[in-house]
């Protein structure tokens, strides 16, 4: 099975600080996702990579940033914690190749960070 | 970006009720896939669907790729208490290299009282 692990599942931070949000899969994915859950409004996606040292923004990509400096880990970096980023992160991955076999992610538990 | 539109927001249910959700957009998309989000995990894919008027079960689940292809549907059948979570819809246009860039509707809670 795939396991995709999210360092933390719960973080409390102060605004301002620097938050890394850590993510590992150990399939050998190319891509990675990273994406935020509010109630009432779904997953969102903030970023994404599809090889190492490659990243495209997603929907929601202000404020954040990422690193993919190996292919089983994508982090995700808020340079600046604010209080409106208080959400559920989620990371995913998925095998390479177009069109069906992109679709099926496969997700971390997600870390709930508050910022305060 | 495109939206999704998912609806009910919340079902309560008692055990053993069948359970019809649905997702609708105002553009059209190749594929659709239900995810289910268990409490205190990530989602996890239920059922894709490639084809305009797919009709896919996958034991009590039954997804449905609209003919417009702009709307799915998800039916569960006798629901039982492990059914609880929150069912999302997606969506995707496989053109050229997509990565998988889904867009999520809002979500479903489902609660089952036993």
């Amino acid at each position: 099975d795939v396991k995709v692990t999210q360092s933390s599942r719960y973080l409390v931070k102060r605004t301002g600080e620097k938050v890394f949000l850590e993510c590992v899969q150990d399939m050998d994915h190319e891509n990675m996702f990273w994406y935020r859950q509010d109630p009432g409004l779904g997953l969102r996606l903030i970023y994404f990579s599809y090889d190492v040292k490659m990243k495209e923004k997603g929907d929601i990509p202000e404020g954040y940033s990422v690193s993919r400096e190996k292919k089983e880990r994508f982090s995700l970096i808020l340079e600046s914690a604010s209080t409106n980023q208080t959400s559920m992160y989620l990371c995913a991955s998925s095998p390479p190749g177009q069109g069906i076999a992109n679709e099926k992610l496969f997700f971390g538990s997600g870390t709930q960070l508050s910022v305060l | 970006g495109q939206q999704l539109n998912q609806s009910p927001q919340s079902m309560f249910i008692q055990e053993g009720e069948d359970v019809s959700m649905n997702c609708t957009s105002s553009s059209i998309f190749n594929t659709w896939l239900w995810y289910k989000q268990d409490p205190g995990e990530g989602p996890v894919l239920l059922i894709a669907l490639y084809k305009a008027g797919e009709l896919t079960s996958n034991g009590r689940l039954t997804a449905q790729f609209g003919i417009t292809r702009k709307d799915s549907f998800l039916n569960i059948s006798a629901s039982i208490p492990s059914d609880v979570g929150i069912y999302f819809c997606a969506g995707l246009n496989a053109g050229g290299t997509s990565y998988g860039k889904l867009t999520f509707g809002q979500g479903t809670i489902l609660t089952v009282h036993p």
